[in-house]
C-alpha cells in the first residue's frame, strides 16, 4: 500500500512556481521520500529524493518538514511540458510503491 | 544518466499465445529490477521483483505462472505474460537499480500488450 496522499490535481500558470503538496506522515527515520513524474504513455521520469534535507537539483526542489510528515516539490518556472501526473513516493523495503499521484497541468 | 529499455515497446497478440518482454539496463549493471503494470488513468501497480540469479519475488495477487520473470545477467530481465488474454492487455514498465545504488529507479519506456 501506498504510504503518501497527494491531491488528485492541480493547476498552474506557466512561468509560475508549481508547489505540489505531499503527505507521508507514516514514515520511518530510515525511509527516502522520491518524486517521479509520468507523461501520458512513457515510463516515470526521476525527479529527485530526499531523507531529511531540503534538496534542489536542475529539474526541481524538495523541501521536507522537519517532523517528516510531509513534503514538497517545487518546480521554479513551470512550462507547458511539466504537465504530467507527479508521484510522490516513500521507498517500502527497496521497492517503490505507488499511489494516486497529482495531475499537475500547465496552463499558457 | 542511466538508461533502462524495454522490447518491444508495443505488441499486439492473439488471445491463448504467450508474449516476452524484455528489459535492459544499457549503461550499469542492475541487480535487481522491477516490473509494473499500468492500466488505463491507473497508477503503476508492482508486480514483482526481479533478482539477478535468483527466483522473482511476487506482489499479492499476482500469478507467477502467468507472469514468468527471468533475470539471467546483470543487464536483463524478462517478463513473459503466458496463455494471455484480453484482461492482460496493460502497459507494462520495468525499473532497474544499479547494484549497490541506493538511490533513484531508473525506469524504461513501457511496453504496451494488446490481446486479442
Amino acid at each position: 500500500d501506498a504510504k503518501t496522499t497527494q491531491p488528485p490535481s492541480m493547476d498552474c500558470a506557466e512561468g509560475r512556481a508549481a508547489n505540489l503538496p505531499c503527505n507521508h506522515s507514516t514514515i520511518s527515520g530510515n525511509e527516502y521520500v522520491y518524486w517521479y513524474r509520468q507523461i501520458h504513455s512513457q515510463g516515470p521520469q526521476y525527479i529527485i529524493h530526499g531523507l531529511k534535507n531540503n534538496e534542489t537539483n536542475e529539474m526541481a526542489s524538495l523541501i521536507i518538514t522537519e517532523d517528516r510528515k510531509s513534503s514538497t516539490l517545487i518546480l521554479p518556472h513551470a512550462t507547458l511540458r511539466d504537465t504530467a501526473v507527479y508521484y510522490c513516493i516513500v521507498r517500502v523495503a527497496n521497492k517503490l510503491v505507488f499511489g494516486a499521484g497529482t495531475i499537475l497541468r500547465v496552463k499558457s | 544518466g542511466a538508461v533502462v529499455s524495454q522490447h518491444p515497446s508495443w505488441v499486439i497478440c492473439k488471445s491463448g499465445t504467450s508474449v516476452k518482454i524484455e528489459c535492459r539496463s544499457l549503461d550499469f549493471q542492475a541487480t535487481t529490477m522491477f516490473w509494473y503494470r499500468q492500466f488505463p488513468k491507473q497508477s503503476l501497480m508492482l508486480m514483482a521483483t526481479s533478482n539477478e540469479g535468483s527466483k522473482a519475488t511476487y506482489e499479492q495477487g499476482v500469478e507467477k505462472d502467468k507472469f514468468l520473470i527471468n533475470h539471467a545477467s546483470l543487464t536483463l530481465s524478462t517478463l513473459t505474460v503466458t496463455s494471455a488474454h484480453p484482461e492482460d492487455s496493460s502497459f507494462y514498465i520495468c525499473s532497474a537499480r544499479a547494484a549497490g545504488n541506493t538511490g533513484e529507479l531508473f525506469f524504461g519506456e513501457g511496453s504496451r500488450l494488446t490481446v486479442l
